[in-house]
């Protein structure tokens, strides 16, 4: 039973640049959560999806970045013109209902150069 | 919106001695408090939780504990190991969002 899986696990990109990042939930789980983790802190919710809906991003800058869940394949975090304050471990949940077990990938752990 | 505050920041014992972190929220309408373990490069690992229709819950070596009227749950680690030592992070629920709230961690030390 395969857990949460995200890629890539480590991403590097210049200042400008763009950045993806993508999560697949568990098997049977269809509400999927980002958090963002600042080293030596802890995790900040930024946006909670369901299949094709965004059902709150009130955690998400309103500009740069966007997040989505397709009908098929991951959900996205995009992160637009990146700046060094950009730099964090991205991390993404899932769970088969809201309120249930939320379950945590390995991350992304974005640098900006 | 929910706080949730973690204490202490850091933890040392020596194996085999029990350690406890505890967390305090705020919003009286959660009802669901998970505890996670994170060690180093690696994603936060669910390992209890506990819901408010529940006073306390056991797994083994760890228990967590929930005093609703005081806003207030604690994990309890007994006969610790070093594979223990990582960074303990507590977290609730509303029930009104979808979204947990996390405690700032606390960075167990376990000495062999």
């Amino acid at each position: 039973n395969a857990g949460v899986m995200q890629n890539p696990r480590h991403l590097v990109r210049r200042r400008g640049q763009e950045a993806r990042l993508r999560c697949s939930p568990m098997k049977g789980h269809s509400h999927v959560y980002w958090y963002r983790q600042l080293p030596e802190e802890g995790l900040k919710f930024m946006v909670y999806l369901q299949k094709e809906n965004i059902i709150d991003e009130s955690g998400m800058p309103k500009e740069r970045f966007s997040a989505e869940f397709p009908k098929e394949g991951p959900s996205i975090l995009r992160i637009q013109q990146v700046v060094r304050g950009d730099s964090a471990a991205y991390f993404c949940a899932s769970s088969q209902v809201m309120g249930d077990e939320q379950y945590f990938g390995p991350g992304t752990r974005l640098t900006v150069t | 919106g929910e706080n949730v505050e973690q204490h202490p920041s850091t933890l040392s014992v020596q194996e085999g001695d029990s350690a406890v972190i505890k967390c305090t929220y705020s919003d009286s309408a959660s009802n669901y408090f998970p505890w996670y373990k994170q060690e180093l490069g690696k994603g936060p690992q669910l390992i209890i939780d506990i819901r408010s229709n529940v006073g306390e819950k056991k797994d083994q070596r760890i228990a967590v504990t929930l005093n609703k009227t005081a806003k207030h749950f604690s994990l309890h680690i007994t006969e610790t190991q070093p594979e223990d030592s990582a960074v303990y992070f507590c977290a609730a629920w509303g029930g009104s969002q979808g979204n947990l709230i996390f405690g700032k961690g606390t960075k167990l030390s376990v000495k062999p």
